[in-house]
């Protein structure tokens, strides 16, 4: 199966601050390549997503880049809001038939 | 509303009975996926179909899980003997084959005493 590591594991920034989060992955037929944010108690939500034939995707604050041939994708979070305050999952997948998800990234927005 | 439901949302019960849970996913959504999330880990995967059929089970699986969609919509997800390891949250997700997108459910708790 595919291999993933997410990091850093945890992540404190400033609010306004921006914050990256990397994740490198292991089987290189994957071509789809999202974010999830997940909230205390929460379920996982879609934040951004990126195929693999574009290299970068964004939408206001948020942002991703993908280097396949590397085989790593980052999130990227500008300006920094309390809000932004989860964990941060990514999960590359080979046309969805599985879902590999890291072991996440916790941020702290503080204000 | 129209997203992805789970029942129950909690579920306390003592090793070695068994539980089942129920995931209604989007209607229009042809795969289902099942997931186990422990605390501060990503969820993993168990299990998906598409449509009815069970297209792939996770190596980890244990034989004590087993989970169907019979009429291609809603999927239950039965574990037998539970043991205290079982404690998790379990997430159901759909999407649309072809467009990637998950959208998951609420999750079921389950704790076993």
């Amino acid at each position: 199966g595919e291999n993933v590591e997410q990091h850093p594991s945890t992540l404190s920034v400033q609010e306004g601050d921006s914050a990256v989060i990397k994740c490198t992955y292991s089987d290189s037929a994957s071509n789809y390549f999202p974010w999830y944010k997940q909230e205390l108690g929460k379920r996982p939500q879609l934040i951004i997503d990126i195929r693999s034939n574009v290299g970068e995707k964004k939408d206001q604050r948020i942002a991703v880049t993908l280097n396949k041939t590397a085989k790593h994708f980052s999130l990227h979070i500008t300006e920094t809001q309390p809000e932004d305050s989860a964990v941060y999952f990514c999960a590359p997948t080979n046309t969805g038939n599985q879902f590999y998800f890291g072991t996440g990234t916790s941020l702290t927005v503080i204000p | 509303d129209t997203g992805v439901s789970q029942d129950p949302r909690h579920k306390i019960t003592k090793r070695g009975q068994n539980v089942t849970f129920r995931c209604d996913p989007i209607s229009e959504h042809n795969r289902l996926y099942w997931y186990r999330q422990t605390l501060g880990q990503g969820p993993e995967f168990l299990t998906y179909f598409q449509n009815e059929a069970q297209l792939e089970k996770s190596r980890l699986l244990s034989d004590r899980f087993s989970a169907e969609r019979p009429k291609g919509s809603f999927s239950t997800l039965e574990i037998q003997r539970t043991e205290q390891g079982d404690s998790a949250m379990y997430l159901c997700a759909s999407m649309v084959v072809g467009q990637e997108t998950q959208y998951f459910g609420p999750g079921t708790r389950l704790l076993v005493l």
